[in-house]
Parts: structure tokens; sequence; C-alpha cells
């Protein structure tokens, strides 16, 4: 089955413990991105990634990391977690073919730190 | 200025309603378009997509744009109580770059 996995799927974490949140796409597609959902600001861009090896900062990069090194992998880092972290976050992957751009969304993660 | 506008709602209406819902943008550089539909504490799902300027069909749904106006269109026909979601507008101005979403618009469609 064609899907995004993101793990885990509820994190919750003290400030300043650093965090991976997994993320892997088995359908070979070059673009993957990271979102943070808040209620009334809807879905924002953290950071995305063009194929392996190139990141590009999205609307709200601060305070994230990730890495690029292989094509099905995505991983989102807080180094540092902060209050303000908490937020649903999604994982999308995206074919790129022609003009066919469409972006698939995973489950979410909800984390919580405190 | 946001980069996408979309009525928030809530949209409340009868079952089988014509529903139309709406984003508007700033950048005339976007070229791909899409609608997403949200559940309650799910990831959100493709539902259309659009290059360029035009219309969509697929079933009860037609997406519409209209780069003129800025303005692209999603419109539910015969709507049912499983449409009730929240729908995200989307959109790009080129393959590998960024995407913008709309904050989304709240439905229910009431038996």
């Amino acid at each position: 089955e064609a899907q995004v996995t993101q793990n885990p799927r509820y994190l919750i974490t003290v400030t300043g413990k650093k965090l991976t949140v997994t993320c892997s796409q088995n359908m070979n597609h070059e673009y993957m991105s990271w979102y943070r959902q808040d209620p009334g600001l809807g879905l924002r861009q953290i950071y995305y990634s063009m194929n392996v090896e190139v990141t590009d900062k999205g609307d709200v990069p601060e305070g994230y990391k990730v890495s690029r090194k292989e094509k099905r992998n995505f991983p989102l880092i807080l180094e540092s977690p902060s209050p303000n972290q908490t937020s649903l976050y999604f994982c999308a992957s995206a074919i790129i073919r022609g003009i066919s751009y469409e972006q698939y969304f995973g489950p979410g993660t909800r984390l919580t730190v405190t | 200025q946001k980069e996408v506008e979309q009525d928030p709602g809530p949209l409340s209406v009868p079952e089988g309603a014509i529903v139309s819902l709406n984003c508007t943008y700033s950048n005339s550089a976007f070229q791909y378009f899409m609608w997403y539909r949200q559940y309650s504490r799910k990831g959100p799902e493709l539902l259309m997509y659009t290059y360029s300027s035009g219309n969509k069909e697929d079933g009860r749904f037609t997406a519409q744009v209209d780069k003129s106006s800025k303005y692209i269109s999603l419109f539910i026909r015969d709507s049912q109580p499983s449409d009730s979601a929240t729908y995200l507008c989307a959109m790009s101005a080129s393959t590998g770059n960024q995407f913008y979403f709309g904050t989304g618009t709240s439905l229910t469609v009431i038996p």
C-alpha cells in the first residue's frame, strides 16, 4: 500500500529534551516536507526537500532540523523542544512528473512539550 | 497579506445541497492548485489537483481555477453527511517549491 508513515503518533516530552520524529514514504517520491498545524493558523511548512541532501526552509523553520540522507526518509529533529512547539505535525511527500505535483500526507504526530 | 486566504466558516448545509468553497491568493506565480479534505484527528487527504486554469470534475466534486482573478473554488454536488470535514486549499508556484495552504473551511452536512 502506497503511504507516508510517521512515528511516533503521539509524544509528550519536556522542555529541552531532544527528540526525533521519523517519516518514511514508499512511493519513490522526490519531494518530502514537514508541516505543523495549529488552530487558526492552518498548515505551515517547516522544511521541504526536493531530493537527497537537498533541503529548504519553509515558513517556520526556527527550532527544527531535518536531514535527507535517503530518498524515502525525512526525519524531523527538535534539538531543544520548547512549549511553543506543541502542535500537530504532518509529514508529506509529492510526486513530481510533468505537470503532476500532488502531495500526500502522513497520519500526523501530536507533540506536547511541557 | 497572507499568500492564501480562505473563509474559515463554519459552513452548515442540509444533505443534498450544493456546497461552494473558495480561496483567493496573491501570488500570480502559483500554477499548481489542490483541495484537501481533513477529518478530525486525521491527515489531509488529497481530493482534487489542478494545473493552471480551468475546471476539473471527479464524481460529485468540481475544482475551478480562475488565475485572472486569483480565485479557486471547490464545488460539492449532492452533499452527504460523510462530506462533513475541514476543506483546505493549497497551491505552489513550481515543482520542488514551497506549498501554501489556506486555513481551512469547516463544513457540516446535516442529514
